[in-house]
């Protein structure tokens, strides 16, 4: 049973361009949630999603960023016009259910590097 | 609002050593507590959960944790370190909170292990 993919694992994007990051979920779990970790600290929540459905949207900036989960296919979460301070480490997580205390199983992480 | 710290930055401790990492939480109901493990470039792994009943959990790689609800605590421990165990460690509070079930982290300790 693979784990949780994303890719690509390493990004590098010019300020003013586009970065889409995609993470495809443990198989049989349909809740993704996204973290974003900036250099020297902890994983922020940024989103939780499941099928067709964003659920809580709390952690994500305002502007330039978005996700989605669609019926088919994986997740992907969208920067648009990136700067510098987007630079961070990516990372999705999935579960089977949502239920208390559900562990959440990790992906390895997209490391985006703006230049 | 839920809340991780996590007061200890670095620690460095000696192969065969005894460890204790610290974690406090804030969390207005029965929390779920989580310690995860991320090894250089890598995503996160668990090392053990707490969800009720026995206060003093069993994980992987020889670690436990008590939960101490008077003290609002959550430490790590493990009887003797391996150089292998050098890593960054992050506790974690988890629950259903009306939009899922997201983590919040501590800012995580960096752990060296002395040969």
């Amino acid at each position: 049973n693979a784990g949780v993919m994303q890719n690509p694992r390493h990004l590098v994007r010019r300020r003013g361009q586009e970065a889409r990051l995609r993470c495809s979920p443990m198989k049989g779990h349909s809740h993704v949630y996204w973290y974003r970790q900036l250099p020297e600290e902890g994983l922020k929540f940024m989103v939780y999603l499941q099928k067709e459905n964003i659920i809580d949207e709390s952690g994500m900036p305002k502007e330039r960023f978005s996700a989605e989960f669609p019926k088919e296919g994986p997740s992907i979460l969208r920067i648009q016009q990136v700067v510098r301070g987007d630079s961070a480490a990516y990372f999705c997580a999935s579960s089977p259910i949502q239920a208390n205390g559900d562990e959440q199983y990790f992906g390895p992480g997209t490391r985006l590097t703006v230049t | 609002a839920q809340s991780v710290t996590q007061p200890d930055i670095h620690i460095t401790v000696s192969e065969g050593a005894s460890l204790e990492l610290r974690c406090n939480y804030s969390y207005g109901a029965t929390p779920y507590l989580f310690w995860y493990v991320q090894s250089p470039g890598q995503g996160l792994q668990l090392l053990l959960k707490y969800f009720s009943g026995d206060t003093l959990v069993q994980g992987i790689k020889g670690f436990e944790a008590e939960f101490k609800r008077s003290q609002s605590s959550f430490n790590l421990r493990k009887p003797s370190v391996h150089w292998s165990d050098a890593a960054e460690y992050f506790c974690a509070v988890g629950g259903l909170t009306g939009g899922g079930n997201k983590l919040t982290f501590g800012t995580g300790t960096q752990l060296k292990v002395e040969l």
